[in-house]
């Protein structure tokens, strides 16, 4: 049972556009989330995260946004670049630590 | 400090075979994470460490998987009695056990069982 949710498997944006990926989770109990930018033969790298106690977090081009009534979040590339091609991980941190990831969603920024 | 480091980058064994891979945190890090990863997933969890002790397991850890981390430094990854549903990519991750957002992931294993 997925708790972590990316139900776009890809996302296709223009470069200069804005590129939105979603991410919808299950457990009212995560308070803590993060996304993941993966290349391929490389391990996940850190992007950026966001507490339930907030509902925005922005760094340089990258927004995330938090609505826990929805149990949603979102990822905001503002404007996308052909080197942020990758697929991209949304994450919950779970009682341990360890983090819940969802699918992926893949990116192509055609320039 | 160059990071989280994996050995082998790839393994290819024969089903039944005994796999072992290797993780070297980044040394000020004292929590260590190992991550499977198959196609079209994200990884998922499979067990953690805090120093040298192993705190929690995954359900997905069966019994032919064994993790150590011998006096709170590297860690390996034991597969025995290897099966094609081993196929995968492990990913070992560090961080600070206040820092979750620090964690560092290495390249991971990728392991192809024939």
């Amino acid at each position: 049972d997925q708790q972590v949710k990316q139900n776009s498997p890809s996302l296709s944006v223009q470069e200069g556009r804005i590129s939105i990926l979603n991410c919808d989770y299950t457990n009212s109990m995560f308070d803590y989330f993060l996304w993941y930018k993966k290349y391929p033969a490389e391990g996940p790298t850190f992007l950026i995260s966001i507490s339930s106690i907030k509902d925005k977090n922005e760094d340089g081009r990258f927004t995330v946004f938090l609505n826990k009534s929805a149990k949603h979040l979102s990822l905001h590339i503002v404007p996308s670049q052909p080197g942020d091609s990758a697929v991209y991980f949304c994450a919950a941190v779970g009682s341990q630590g360890n983090l819940i990831f969802g699918k992926g969603t893949k990116l192509s920024v055609k320039p | 400090d160059t990071g989280v480091s994996q050995d082998p980058r790839h393994k290819i064994t024969k089903r039944g075979q005994n796999v072992t891979f290797r993780c070297d945190p980044i040394s000020e890090h004292n929590r260590l994470y190992w991550y499977r990863q198959t196609l079209g997933q994200g990884p998922e969890f499979l067990t953690y460490f805090q120093n040298e002790a192993q705190l929690e397991k995954s359900r997905l850890l069966s019994d032919r998987f064994s993790a150590e981390r011998p006096k709170g430094s590297f860690s390996t990854l034991e597969i025995q009695r290897t099966e094609q549903g081993d196929s995968a990519m492990y990913l070992c991750a560090s961080s600070s056990w206040d820092r979750v957002d620090g964690y560092t992931f290495g390249s991971g294993t990728r392991l192809t069982v024939v």
